[in-house]
Order: structure tokens, then sequence, then C-alpha cells
């Protein structure tokens, strides 16, 4: 149980042109998701939250109309980078929290590997 | 601030035990968790902690000290698998909810 998808796992693309990631909980309801992104080496950034049904709380120095986050569901958020440049090439993670959890620990999306060419 | 500190390489043998030290400092603080990140995956679930002492699961065991802001991950028997990068997170509680702030990572390299 508790599994997270993420789709596409890779994807490359123009400079200028948009990018749509997609992170599905599977197998469970999440009212709360996140999105991380991930550099070589490094940890793991939070970029925002996403609540369902209501806008994305986004983290300092995050620009939500380059990055925007769609809830529209409990098993579906989105996230889209738009006019994507060089410097958005990065890891990206999703990841949703399962209500009544024993930890309530956030189970993480294999993650989605952006090139901006 | 929120500020959250580990030592980013650590080697060890197989078959050995290796101690992973984490510090922290996290307003609103609700309990620090450790995961696994195997390059280009996901990161695994390993242990919570919230309050303070020593939680043990099979060979991986995690110590809390709150009053501290100090914990650790603790591998026994190490096997070539367990080479990865283990990550400390600290959960903060604030008025929109609770997020996860993590420090860099200790990447583990088991020899044999």
């Amino acid at each position: 149980g508790a599994v997270v998808s993420q789709h596409p796992s890779r994807v490359i693309c123009k400079s200028g042109t948009s990018v749509k990631i997609e992170c599905r909980s599977l197998d469970f309801q999440a009212t709360t998701m996140f999105w991380y992104r991930q550099f070589p080496k490094k940890s793991l950034m939070l970029m925002a939250t996403s609540n369902e049904g209501s806008k994305a709380t986004y983290e300092q120095g995050v620009e939500k109309d380059k990055f925007l986050i769609n809830h529209a569901s409990l098993t579906l958020s989105t996230l889209t980078v738009t006019s994507a440049h060089p410097e958005d090439s990065s890891f990206y993670i999703c990841s949703a929290k399962l209500q009544g959890a024993v930890y309530n620990e956030q189970f993480f999306g294999p993650g989605t590997r952006l090139t901006v060419l | 601030g929120q500020n959250i500190d580990q030592p980013t390489e650590m080697t060890a043998t197989e078959g050995a035990i290796v101690q992973i030290n984490c510090t922290y400092q996290t307003s609103g603080f609700n309990g620090l968790f450790w995961y696994q990140q195997h390059a280009g995956e996901a990161p695994t679930f390993l242990s919570y902690n919230v309050l303070d002492g020593l939680e043990e699961k099979g060979r991986f065991s995690s110590f809390l000290s709150r009053s501290k802001g100090y914990s650790y991950l603790l591998l026994k028997e190490l096997q070539m698998k367990d080479s990865a990068s283990y990550l400390c997170a600290s959960e903060r509680i604030y008025n929109q909810g609770g997020k996860l702030i993590f420090g860099q990572g200790t990447e583990l390299s088991v020899k044999p």
C-alpha cells in the first residue's frame, strides 16, 4: 500500500516550452501532496505544498507563476514548469501524506528527471 | 531559523556498524524522520522519532534527543546494498500544516 507514482519519469524539452509532471497516489487519498526539487548530491528542497481544492502554498523564493501546481482531486497533483530554461533542469519529486499512517510519514514518488536544452 | 546538519560522506565495511549523526534546529518541531535514497530513486522511509529515546527496527535503529536537537541512525550488520544516501528530516508544524526540512544527506559507501 501507499504507492505514489509520477509521470513522466524523464523528460527532455526545449527552452521556452512548458512541461507538466503528474503525481498520483495509487491506493490512497491524499489531501496534501508536496513538490520537491533535488540537485545532484544535494538535499531535497521543498518547493510547495499542494492542497486538494485550494491554492498551493509556495516556499520562499519559489516563483508561483513559473511552477504552477494544481491539485484537482484527492489522488492527483500536477506541477507545470512554464517557459522552462536550462536552469530548471533538475530532479523533481512529489510526495503524499497518508492520513492515519502509523508514523505520519510522507510517501515519495519515483521522481521526474527534467532536462531543458 | 531552520537548520539540519549531517556529514556529507561516510565509509564503512560490510558486516560492521555505522552511526550517522544529525543535528537540527527547527521551530514547531514535530518529529525526526530518516529516509534512505538510492541514486536516481525516491526516498524510502526508514524511521520516525518524536519522543526521546531509541527506536529499533531490525538492522536499523534511530535515536532522538529533543533537548540537544540531536538524532542518529544506527545501521548494523552492514550489507553492500546499504550503500545509499541517508536523509535526516525534521518535521515542522506551522499554521498551514506540517512540512519536512531535509538535511543534505549522508552518502554512505559500504566496502567489502
